[in-house]
C-alpha cells in the first residue's frame, strides 16, 4: 500500500537553530498536508500543498512540495521552545481511494532552551 | 461549537471485553475517520466514512467495527479486546469528502489499555 516516509524520526536542537523534516513517497501524491502534535495533545492542521513546486510560509515555518510531487519538506527557522512536538505529513496517491489519508510516522522535535 | 468530541478519554479493559469509543462532531462534516497512534508508528487509519450509511476500511481495520447512522456520530466498536489494541485512538472529521483536499479536525483522543 501507499507509504509516506518521514525523516528524521527524532531531532534535538538548541533553541535558535533551524530544523527540517522531510516526507518522501515512491508514488506521485495528489496533495500533501502537514500537522503538528504537541506532547499529550492531538494533531492540528498546519497547511496543505497542492501544486508542483509549491512553497508556502507561515511566519518561521516554510513548507515545500517537490516538483515531481513525490516529496515535501517543513523547515523551521530559529526554533523556539513552543515548536516542540511531533510533525506529521499526510497524503493520498493520485487515483487512490478517496478518504484514505495516510500519515507518515512523524518527526519528533525537542528544543533545548 | 465543540468540534470533535471523543469519549471516554481513558479506558482500561480486560482481554476479551467489548467496548465502544464514541465520537461526535457538530460541524456538519460528512467525512469522519478513526486513527490509532502507537509509539513510533505514527497515525494509522482504521475506518472512515464519507456520509451516513457509508463506511470503508483503512490500513488496520481488523478487530474494529464502525457504523454511521447519523452525520454527527461515528462510534468505533471493539468486539473482543486484545492487548495489541492498547493504543491512543483519535477520531477526526473533515468538511471535504476527500480529506486530502481539506483539513482534518481531530478529537482529543481516547487512551485505551487492554490487560
Amino acid at each position: 500500500g501507499q507509504q509516506v516516509m518521514q525523516i528524521p524520526q527524532y531531532q534535538h536542537v538548541q533553541e535558535g537553530e533551524d530544523f527540517t523534516t522531510y516526507c518522501n513517497s515512491s508514488t506521485t501524491l495528489s496533495n500533501i498536508q502537514w500537522y503538528k502534535q504537541r506532547p499529550g495533545g492531538h494533531p492540528v492542521f498546519l497547511i496543505q500543498l497542492v501544486k508542483s513546486g509549491e512553497v508556502k510560509k507561515q511566519k518561521r515555518l516554510t513548507f515545500q512540495f517537490g516538483e515531481a510531487k513525490k516529496n515535501s519538506s517543513l523547515h523551521i527557522t530559529a526554533t523556539q521552545t513552543t515548536d516542540v512536538g511531533t510533525y506529521f505529513c499526510a497524503a493520498t496517491n493520485y487515483g487512490g481511494s478517496q478518504g484514505n489519508l495516510i500519515f507518515g510516522k512523524g518527526t519528533k522535535l525537542s528544543v533545548k532552551p | 461549537n465543540a468540534g470533535v468530541t471523543q469519549t471516554p478519554k481513558f479506558q482500561v479493559l480486560k482481554t476479551g471485553q467489548s467496548m465502544t469509543l464514541q465520537c461526535a462532531q457538530d460541524m456538519n462534516h460528512e467525512y469522519m475517520s478513526w486513527y490509532r497512534q502507537d509509539p513510533g508508528m505514527g497515525l494509522r487509519l482504521i475506518h472512515y466514512s464519507v456520509g451516513a450509511g457509508i463506511t470503508d476500511q483503512g490500513e488496520v481495520p481488523n478487530g474494529y467495527n464502525v457504523s454511521r447512522s447519523t452525520t454527527e456520530d461515528f462510534p468505533l466498536r471493539l468486539l473482543s479486546a486484545a492487548p495489541s489494541q492498547t493504543s491512543v485512538y483519535f477520531c477526526a472529521s473533515s468538511y471535504s469528502l476527500d480529506p486530502a483536499t481539506g483539513e482534518l479536525f481531530f478529537g482529543e483522543g481516547s487512551r485505551l489499555t487492554v490487560l
